[in-house]
């Protein structure tokens, strides 16, 4: 596999279910991101890890959850989720921004269409 | 309130012909911007960038202009390929972040 992958690529669930997606990057990056994309609506950044480390947190509704065990590994646990939480999710990799230096570009996966019953 | 904008939605361009897409920030902060291109199905991926420090940035077939004053850059193609059909996003960051922000997307078609 090359590049940044995402499982699943499509998942329909209830409200009432718990469900997990799944990102890798296989660019030997440091820092990922999950985004959120929603019809006519710019991406929108919700979380960031840097080297494990969640490092930010867009005011995201707890009932999402990510998790980073290692820096090729990006996880987003959904429970409870809201209808209007269906989008694509996004997840991206890209090197460590430092201070002071121009930030990395992203690679981003394909993204999972999410749809909220 | 959106600091990057995207103001075209959709445009339709000659095969051949020049592909002008636009984009405006409202925040100075910004030094750093990037333009990435999506197909169906498939995440974004990058396609070109300027830094503030210049006003030009060239990469075979695409040019991104920055206009720091007018707060505006804009991406040319050219010539434009049928291939090159596709969802533009303009993105905007502060250097030493880890945010990026993007603007809504313009759906760029080439007809041949």
């Amino acid at each position: 596999e090359t590049g940044v992958t995402q499982t699943p690529r499509h998942l329909v669930m209830g409200m009432t279910n718990k469900k997990s997606l799944k990102c890798e990057q296989h660019l030997g990056h440091n820092a990922m991101y999950w985004y959120k994309q929603s019809a006519k609506k710019p991406l929108e950044l919700m979380f960031v890890y840097s080297l494990e480390e969640r490092v930010e947190n867009n005011s995201v509704p707890s009932r999402f959850s990510p998790e980073c065990p290692n820096s090729s590994h990006l996880f987003l646990h959904l429970h409870t989720l809201q209808p209007e939480d269906s989008a694509l999710y996004l997840c991206a990799s890209s090197q460590e921004a430092l201070a002071g230096q121009k930030p990395y570009e992203q690679y981003f996966g394909p993204g999972t269409r999410l749809t909220v019953t | 309130d959106q600091q990057v904008k995207q103001n075209s939605p959709s445009l339709s361009v000659q095969e051949g012909r020049i592909s002008i897409l636009n984009c405006d920030y409202t925040n100075s902060m910004f030094d750093y911007f990037l333009w990435y291109k999506k197909y169906p199905a498939e995440g974004p991926t990058f396609l070109i960038s300027i830094s503030s420090i210049k006003d030009k940035n060239e990469d075979g077939r695409f040019t991104v202009f920055l206009n720091k004053s007018a707060k505006h850059l804009s991406l040319h193609i050219v010539p434009s390929q049928p291939g090159d059909s596709a969802v533009y996003f303009c993105a905007a960051s502060v250097s030493g972040t880890y945010k990026y922000i993007f603007g809504t997307g313009t759906r760029l078609k080439v007809l041949a």
